[in-house]
């Protein structure tokens, strides 16, 4: 069966401090992987998603980065952290069908930053 | 692309068929609808997608009427731990180059 894993699941960190969250999916190959930020009560929006290792498509123009360095392995990152990035984190992953298929989320990490 | 407007919130009781609204007046042609269901700190989870008319599973329904300008999300006989948030995804897929908006999302409470 397939998992989803994300870490850590919850972060606090400093203005201007620089960010990593790693998101990695079993028992599956090539998935399509995706990047979400849902603030405190709010949708979810999508940040970057990708269909290939080192594929990488960005949503919203922002201080973040996301790499795919394996085919499992997505990962999200910035520079220096602000204060609007504050916010709870997903990841997701699921399988080109052709038509948009059931996406599968990770636990999420909760990101607060001071 | 398609931009959906949901109910902020709804509420219902224990047993009661609930149904969801979703408004997508701009759909285009390769547009699929899509629902997930979202507990509190969770990710959310997949629960029905459809192209038109009516489709079913065992844990809801979706009705799409003819123009597609609309979705009705149906949860028969609810109980409290259908208490959530809702969304209505409607996007496509063109050339794995995914086209999906997430609606606002509609929180559901239900009440014994």
């Amino acid at each position: 069966s397939q998992t989803i894993h994300q870490w850590p699941a919850t972060l606090v960190q400093p203005v201007g401090s620089p960010l990593s969250l790693e998101c990695t999916v079993e028992g599956t190959s090539n998935p399509n992987l995706y990047w979400y930020r849902q603030a405190a009560g709010r949708g979810l929006q999508l940040l970057f998603y990708s269909v290939g290792i080192g594929q990488i498509s960005s949503e919203v123009p922002q201080n973040l980065s996301a790499s795919r360095p394996q085919d499992r392995q997505f990962i999200l990152s910035s520079k220096k952290l602000l204060l609007s990035d504050s916010g709870f984190y997903l990841c997701a992953w699921s399988v080109w069908q052709g038509i948009p298929s059931e996406q599968f989320f990770g636990p999420g990490t909760r990101l607060t930053v001071l | 692309l398609a931009k959906t407007t949901q109910p902020i919130s709804m509420d219902s009781y224990e047993g009661q068929e609930v149904n969801i609204t979703c408004s997508h007046n701009n759909i285009a042609t390769n547009d699929y609808i899509t629902w997930y269901q979202q507990f509190p700190s969770q990710g959310p989870r997949f629960i029905i997608q459809g192209y038109k008319t009516k489709v079913t599973n065992e844990v809801a329904s979706l009705f799409i009427p003819a123009d597609r300008k609309s979705s009705t999300l149906s949860l028969p006989r609810v109980s409290l731990s259908d208490t959530a948030v809702y969304y209505c995804l409607v996007g496509d897929s063109v050339d794995s180059n995914y086209q999906l908006i997430w609606g606002a999302g509609t929180k559901l409470i239900i009440k014994p």
